[in-house]
């Protein structure tokens, strides 16, 4: 079975500085897929960026970048130049071919934008 | 107006009752899903679906059932209410292609008395 693990349940960080969110996940699997959701207090989930496991350059989407480590199953998301709309509960995802669409989620992080 | 829509957003009832959650979505995506999200667990998968008619069990499906007779709707059904149901309920749509991305409904916050 999938599993993954964010291992910070809150963090915080001042506007403008950069913050870097932790997921890890466990997979025998070779062919995947790995996801940043974003989810402000409207409920809404929002997809912030996507990796597929046989790139080996990170994504990036703006503010947005990750760290993608496969020898170690390790999925960071780095946000640069925090904004007070950053603000939400982030949740990373794994899904794997032929497991019929289906996500596996983290636990997520609420992350809080100070000013 | 396009996207996918869920009914009620909020909903209150009663120990045992029967609740119906419903699930629109308008781009003809082959695949639907059901989460349902409590705190600590992030989301998890009730049921999904990759076409009409074809429904298969997710990570926590008991006290659930699920029909798609159409494509585009996709109704979660709670035949006996229990208090351990009360949660945010997310309805969510793919496509079949390599991007593998979900697009999520709003949600549904049910509460069980």
């Amino acid at each position: 079975a999938q599993t993954v693990t964010q291992s910070q349940p809150e963090m915080s960080v001042q506007e403008a500085e950069t913050v870097t969110l932790s997921c890890t996940y466990d997979t025998s699997e070779n062919n995947y897929y790995l996801f940043w959701y974003k989810q402000p207090p409207s409920r809404q989930m929002i997809l912030v960026i996507r990796q597929e496991a046989y790139k080996q350059q990170n994504a990036t989407e703006n503010r947005f970048s990750v760290n993608f480590q496969k020898a170690a199953k390790s999925f960071s998301l780095k946000i640069s130049d925090s904004q007070l709309g950053d603000t939400a509960m982030y949740f990373c995802a794994f899904i794997w071919n032929n497991a019929g669409n289906m996500l596996t989620f983290g636990g997520g992080t609420r992350l809080m934008v100070k000013p | 107006d396009a996207g996918i829509t869920q009914s009620p957003r909020y909903k209150i009832t009663e120990t045992g009752r029967q609740v119906t959650l419903m699930c629109h979505q308008t781009w003809s995506h082959s695949y639907m899903f059901w989460y349902r999200q409590d705190l600590g667990h992030g989301l998890r998968l009730i049921y999904y679906s990759a076409a009409a008619d074809i429904t298969d069990k997710g990570e926590v499906p008991d006290g659930y059932v699920v029909s798609r007779s159409k494509t585009e709707n996709f109704p979660l059904t709670l035949e006996s209410a229990t208090r351990s149901q009360t949660s945010v309920y997310f309805c969510a749509s793919s496509e079949i292609d390599s991007s593998y991305e979900q697009y999520f409904g709003p949600g549904t916050r049910l509460t069980v008395t």
